[in-house]
This record gives C-alpha cells, sequence and structure tokens, in this order.
C-alpha cells in the first residue's frame, strides 16, 4: 500500500523568508510518480511538479525548488524568497506506474504574512 | 485552453434529495477522475475512468453513490439518497494519457453542503 506523510501540518512564516515543505512516502513499487499541488485559498488545486522514481535530479523552477531523495523517500518542496501569493494548502501525492490512482499526504497549510 | 468544468460550483440541499454533479474533461482528455476532499479524511480518489470505461471504484464509498461516463466530454456523480456526511468538496481531474502517467488536472470542485 502506498501512504504520504506530510509531518507539518501549518506553517507560518514572514515574507521573504525561504521555508521547506517535507514529504516521506512509503511504497512497495519500484517504479512510482510523485507529485506536488497547490490549493490556494480559493479552492482550486493547481499541478506543480512531477517527479518519476528513476529521476533523483534535483528540478528548480523560478523560487520553486524540489529534493528528490529516494533513500529516505523523501521529496520535499523549498519556497524562496518566499511571497505573500504563495499562501495556501501545498499537497504532496504519490501514484504507482501503470495506475492512476492519486494518494495525496493531508497537506501543508502555508501562510506568508507581510 | 479550456481547464476542466464542473457544476454546479455550490449546492445546498436537505438530506435525502438526490444530488447530481457534473464534469466536462479537458478535451483530448482520455481519463477522468472523481474525489472527495473533507476535513477529516483529506483528498480521496472515489473513482477513475479510462475511455470512458470505469476502471478503479473502490472508492466509492456505498451504494448510495455512483458514477457514469457516458461520452468523452461528459460525466457524472450521483448521490441518491444524500446524507449530512456527504458534505464535502468533490473535485473533478483529467489526465491526457494514463500509461505515461500525464499529470491530471483538476476542476475548481463542488461544495456541497447536506442538511
Amino acid at each position: 500500500a502506498q501512504k504520504v506523510t506530510q509531518a507539518q501540518t501549518e506553517i507560518s512564516v514572514v515574507e521573504k523568508e525561504d521555508v521547506t515543505l517535507d514529504c516521506v512516502y512509503e511504497t512497495r513499487d519500484t517504479t512510482y510518480y510523485l507529485f506536488w499541488y497547490k490549493q490556494p485559498p480559493s479552492g482550486e488545486l493547481v499541478f506543480l511538479i512531477r517527479r518519476n522514481s528513476f529521476d533523483e535530479q534535483n528540478e528548480i523552477s523560478g523560487r520553486y525548488s524540489w529534493n528528490f531523495q529516494k533513500s529516505t523517500s523523501s521529496f520535499n518542496f523549498t519556497i524562496t524568497a518566499s511571497q505573500v501569493v504563495d499562501s495556501a494548502v501545498y499537497f504532496c501525492a504519490l501514484t504507482p506506474e501503470g495506475a492512476q490512482k492519486l494518494v495525496f499526504g493531508q497537506g501543508t497549510r502555508l501562510t506568508i504574512n507581510p | 485552453d479550456a481547464g476542466v468544468i464542473q457544476s454546479p460550483r455550490h449546492e445546498v440541499t436537505e438530506m435525502g434529495q438526490e444530488v447530481t454533479l457534473r464534469c466536462k474533461p479537458i478535451s483530448g482528455h482520455n481519463s477522468l477522475f472523481w474525489y472527495r476532499q473533507t476535513m477529516m479524511r483529506g483528498l480521496e480518489l472515489l473513482i477513475y475512468f479510462n475511455n470512458n470505461v470505469p476502471i478503479d471504484d473502490s472508492g466509492m464509498p456505498e451504494d448510495r453513490f455512483s458514477a457514469k461516463m457516458p461520452n468523452a466530454s461528459f460525466s457524472t456523480l450521483k448521490i441518491q439518497p444524500s446524507e449530512p456526511r456527504d458534505s464535502a468538496v468533490y473535485f473533478c481531474a483529467s489526465s491526457r494519457d494514463v500509461q505515461s502517467l500525464q499529470p491530471q488536472h483538476f476542476g475548481d470542485g463542488t461544495r456541497l453542503s447536506i442538511l
């Protein structure tokens, strides 16, 4: 069975601080995919990134970066120089290859204060 | 490009009534998913379709819930009869290709309140 744990329920920082959201997963599959989604206050779910289990390269997209470490089953997300607009609930999710069943973590509510 | 379109955005109804949620996936996407989001259980997959065929409905809570996809551009999730514990946000999502694990794109959700 697959499981995703986001231990940080809520994080609050001041604007311009860097913040890292943790994600730890469990799976017995050798091939799987990891995702991050953002849910802003308006409620929609916005896709941020997909990573497959064979690609452990870190990825950077503007102020966003992702650190995938298979050895520790973690897929952490860092926002550099945070902004108020980054305030949202962020979900980490997992799915095995060949299956479309996204298993979501409980989410981390991130609040960026001006 | 138009995203996944869900209707209604909000629904308030009394328990016992039938509720129908609607979804139009992104054109060209052949997989469609229904999720439910609650405070207690988070985001849960209810059912998903590939090429209009239900593939996995193991997440459907009980017989009161049913989902259909009569064609590639429309799906419904029906609750009959509805109960207060069904109150949640229901999301529909679609993706292009189940084999290549293209990301799922979500609609804005339907916020359902059963009184």
